[in-house]
């Protein structure tokens, strides 16, 4: 079984800051590995992804993760914040074999950013 | 239209009532998916269908949760005899892609059921 951990569920940052969400996953096979955002009354949206390939992956609106196997960690970095990247995030691993349209999700991590 | 579309936004009703969420896909998405999204969980994965095919549903938590996509576009999830933990806000997502693949899933808005 898979699953993903979120470390803090409420991360705040000022304005111009360094941006890092961290996420842990345990899975039996190699897997895929995803970031979605969820801003205010809407729908989750995609913001990267790891599949194969390179691990260093680039994502929408200047987030990027790095996917490390020996850490089994795929954290969310951006250099610098915006108020408009204030949202939830959330983390979620799906079986990169026969099953990767289900996706497990970690609980989010709500990213505030001060002026 | 553009996006998932997801009916009712909030639904409010009484424990044993019977409730029917729908979801719109995008258009031409063969893959759609039911999730459930506690308050303060990330979503849990329901169900799954390649067209009219419901080739997953082993995360509906009862007999009482039941989907259907009967012609392989507009998809419905239907709880009957509503109990409070059901209250959760229901999202819908479909994709491009089928089961083999790895495209993105574009989420509904999601529908938000209390049940009192």
């Amino acid at each position: 079984a898979q699953s993903v951990t979120q470390l803090g569920s409420h991360v705040s940052v000022s304005e111009g800051a360094l941006v890092l969400l961290r996420c842990n996953y345990s899975s039996s096979v190699p897997p895929y590995l995803f970031w979605y955002v969820q801003y205010p009354n809407q729908g989750l949206q995609l913001l990267l992804k790891y599949t194969t390939g390179a691990t260093l992956v680039k994502g929408i609106n200047g987030f990027e993760a790095e996917f490390k196997k020996s850490e089994t960690s795929f954290h969310l970095t951006k250099p610098s914040a915006h108020m408009s990247d204030a949202a939830e995030y959330f983390c979620a691993v799906s079986d990169g074999g026969g099953s990767n349209y289900k996706l497990t999700f970690g609980k989010g991590t709500l990213l505030t950013v001060n002026p | 239209g553009a996006g998932v579309s997801q009916s009712p936004r909030y639904k409010v009703a009484k424990r044993g009532q019977d409730v029917a969420l729908r979801c719109d896909p995008i258009s031409g998405h063969v893959s759609l998916f039911w999730y459930q999204q506690a308050l303060g969980q990330g979503p849990e994965f329901l169900t799954y269908f390649q067209n009219e095919a419901q080739l997953d549903k082993s995360g509906l938590p009862s007999d009482r949760f039941f989907a259907e996509r009967p012609e392989g576009s507009v998809s419905t999830l239907k709880i009957q005899r509503t109990q409070q933990e059901d209250s959760a806000v229901y999202l819908c997502a479909s994709s491009l892609a089928g089961a083999s693949g790895t495209g993105e899933l574009f989420f509904g808005e999601g529908s938000r059921l209390t049940v009192l």
